[in-house]
């Protein structure tokens, strides 16, 4: 069935370095893939996407990338800021639209 | 403009007991889905509705239901409450049924005793 695995679970940095995570997909259906911030007490808020058609996205200091033949993709976050810390999660979401499949989630802290 | 506002944004029940959650999409938004997240947890699908009509269903029992109404706002309704649904859950409007782009509200907090 659909899944998606988000590696790893938790993330401690020092301000101004960078962040990665890595995410999995199952269904080769899909072809969009956001990333959500969730911050306590709120409910996730889209940072960043990318479609099946396109390899890399670049947005400020976040950047995500797809491998789609090998069904994996990542999200970058360079020079670290400590507003950075939050959850973050990744999704996948199929061709028809109406379905988006999370990640278990990645607790970020971004150390001052 | 508003955002995806819901009601009420905590919620005590015991086992057994009924719930209605209430979510009001951002104004000119057509699509609301429904996700129950478990602490610790990703969001996991309940419901779309797009039109006042049923796009889709996650694997839930039939305990779950939810409607929309004709300004697009909708209801989430639980039956015959347990412990294990005990979760946050968000709505998220979109522009359109097949519009990926989700715009979430702050979820409702409901624990089960």
């Amino acid at each position: 069935g659909e899944n998606v695995e988000q590696h790893p679970s938790t993330l401690s940095v020092q301000e101004g370095d960078s962040a990665v995570i890595k995410c999995t997909y199952s269904d080769s259906a899909s072809n969009y893939f956001p990333w959500y911030k969730q911050e306590l007490g709120k409910g996730p808020q889209l940072i960043i996407d990318i479609r099946s058609n396109v390899g890399e996205k670049k947005d400020q200091r976040i950047a995500v990338t797809l491998n789609k033949t090998a069904k994996h993709f990542s999200l970058h976050i360079t020079e670290t800021q400590p507003e950075d810390s939050a959850v973050y999660f990744c999704a996948a979401t199929l061709s028809w639209g109406f379905k988006t499949i999370f990640g278990a989630g990645t607790r970020l802290f971004v150390k001052a | 403009d508003a955002g995806v506002t819901q009601s009420p944004t905590h919620l005590i029940k015991t086992r057994g007991q009924h719930v209605t959650l209430r979510c009001s999409p951002i104004s000119g938004h057509k699509s609301v889905s429904w996700y129950q997240q478990v602490l610790g947890q990703g969001p996991q699908f309940i419901f779309q509705y797009y039109e006042k009509e049923e796009r889709g269903r996650g694997n839930f029992p039939d305990r779950f239901s939810a409607r929309q109404f004709p300004n697009y706002s909708s209801e989430l309704n639980v039956n015959a409450l347990l412990l294990g649904d005990s979760a946050l859950y968000l709505c998220a409007s979109s522009t359109r049924d097949r519009d990926e782009k989700l715009f979430f509200g702050s979820g409702t907090q409901l624990s089960v005793l």
